[in-house]
């Protein structure tokens, strides 16, 4: 199976900070890669597929890159809404495989 | 609006069975490959299984290979899984998601979830 590693597992930023998340794949899956935002108690919200397109309706602020075996997501310009916790996912192979998940809390 | 609905959860012992059942609406279901995830308490999310539009194909991750069983009844808009000899570890919320028809097919819509305790 396709090993999925994120990094940091966890992040402290303040409101307006640029934040980078890491997603790295345990072979190359090329630009199938996808980002969740789960908030506490509720179900993920897709925000990023095949690497870097934006899901239909989420901010611009979010964006992402990488194709192989490393990825990013970036948020421009932290909202307080944005503090949640970013899954990375890979949908190269039929079986899906999450990242272990970056919490992003305020500091 | 695209709905997805589970049911079937609760509390159940180790050794024991239960069946899920997500409700779909909004879109045609017999269209999309589904998919079925969980969380642990406290945990990250953990893709589970998935099928084909038409159920030829299914996939399952190993640790529930033999005892879960992913099915769907297009007539019926409707998603399931089969859980037998539950364990501890398989306590979580489990949602379902529909896998987006194009690129690189993410979840796009996901149910509320629906939290199964295997508990004695």
């Amino acid at each position: 199976d396709i090993q999925m590693t994120q990094s940091p597992s966890s992040l402290s930023a303040s409101v307006g900070d640029r934040v980078t998340i890491t997603c790295r794949a345990s072979q190359s899956i090329s630009t199938y890669l996808n980002w969740y935002q789960q908030k506490p108690g509720k179900a993920p919200n897709l925000l990023i597929y095949s690497a870097s397109l934006l899901q239909s309706g989420v901010p611009s602020r979010f964006s992402g890159s990488g194709s192989g075996t490393d990825f990013t997501l970036t948020i421009s310009s932290l909202q307080p809404e944005d503090f949640a916790t970013y899954y990375c996912q890979q949908s190269y192979s039929n079986f899906r495989t999450f990242g272990q998940g970056t919490k992003l809390e305020i500091k | 609006e695209v709905q997805l609905v589970e049911s079937g959860g609760g509390l159940v012992q180790p050794g024991g069975s239960l069946r899920l059942s997500c409700a779909a609406s909004g879109f045609t279901f017999s269209n999309y490959w589904m998919s079925w995830v969980r969380q642990a308490p406290g945990k990250g999310l953990e893709w589970v299984a998935n099928i084909k539009q038409d159920g030829g194909e299914k996939y399952y991750v190993d640790s529930v290979k033999g005892r879960f069983t992913i099915s769907r009844d297009n007539a019926k808009n409707s998603l399931y899984l089969q859980m037998n000899s539950l364990r501890a570890e398989d306590t979580a919320v489990y949602y379902c998601a529909r896998h987006y028809g194009l690129g690189s097919y993410p979840f796009d819509y996901w149910g509320q979830g629906t939290l199964v305790t295997v508990s004695s």
